[in-house]
């Protein structure tokens, strides 16, 4: 089946500590994107890639990092520099223009 | 101002009840239109897509209407399991982005 697979479904961080979320699809989507969605609120956009090798920053990049080495690959980077990192993390592909985007199932993160 | 704007509810109505959502958005330049369904602690699943001739899905009804910036979501004859968060969604072709409503909260009662 064709689709979009984050992992891990959840994740702990320590203080002070780098961790890297992981989004592979397999729709052959040129378009990927991070979310992040806390508790009773909307999507707020992280980083997104039009290509591979090229991505631009989104509304809260600040604490974040990606790389688009391949194209089936997105993963997000969530730095010590994000003092706030818990929250709900959704991964999302497009194809076409006007074409909705895809999203995987989520990593939850949270703060030891 | 916020580029999708949501009434965020909560609407509570009965079973087999007809409800509508409404979603505005700011930007003249949009161009693609999408409905989503967000259950709690999950991820979005696309609903609908909206065309500007509108389009139906079952119980499901979308429409745009470019002139006043709005799309809208009907649901007739509601069911438990349409309880959820709906999603807003427009997209501006340039620079593919998506803008996202804060969602509008469905809980259909028994």
């Amino acid at each position: 089946d064709g689709g979009i697979t984050q992992s891990p479904k959840y994740l702990f961080r320590k203080e002070g500590q780098n961790v890297t979320l992981s989004c592979e699809q397999n729709l052959n989507h040129d378009a990927m994107y991070w979310y992040r969605q806390d508790p009773g609120q909307g999507l707020r956009l992280i980083y997104y890639s039009q290509i591979v090798n090229d991505f631009q920053k989104g509304d809260i990049a600040e604490g974040y990092s990606v790389s688009r080495e391949k194209k089936e690959s997105f993963p997000l980077t969530v730095t010590s520099a994000q003092k706030n990192p818990t929250a709900f993390y959704l991964c999302a592909s497009t194809g076409q223009p006007n074409q909705p985007q895809h999203f995987g199932d989520g990593t939850r993160l949270s703060i030891l | 101002r916020k580029e999708v704007e949501q009434d965020p509810g909560p609407f509570n109505v009965p079973e087999g009840a007809t409800v509508a959502f409404n979603c505005t958005y700011s930007n003249s330049a949009s161009q693609s239109f999408f409905w989503y369904r967000q259950d709690c602690r999950k991820e979005p699943k696309l609903l609908m897509s909206v065309y500007s001739s509108g389009n139906e899905d079952g119980r499901f009804t979308a429409q745009l209407n470019r002139a006043s910036q709005y799309i809208s979501l009907l649901i007739r004859d509601s069911k438990l399991s349409d309880s959820a968060t709906y999603l807003c969604v427009v997209n501006m072709n340039t620079g593919n982005q998506f803008y996202f409503g804060t969602g509008t909260s469905l809980t259909v009662i028994p």
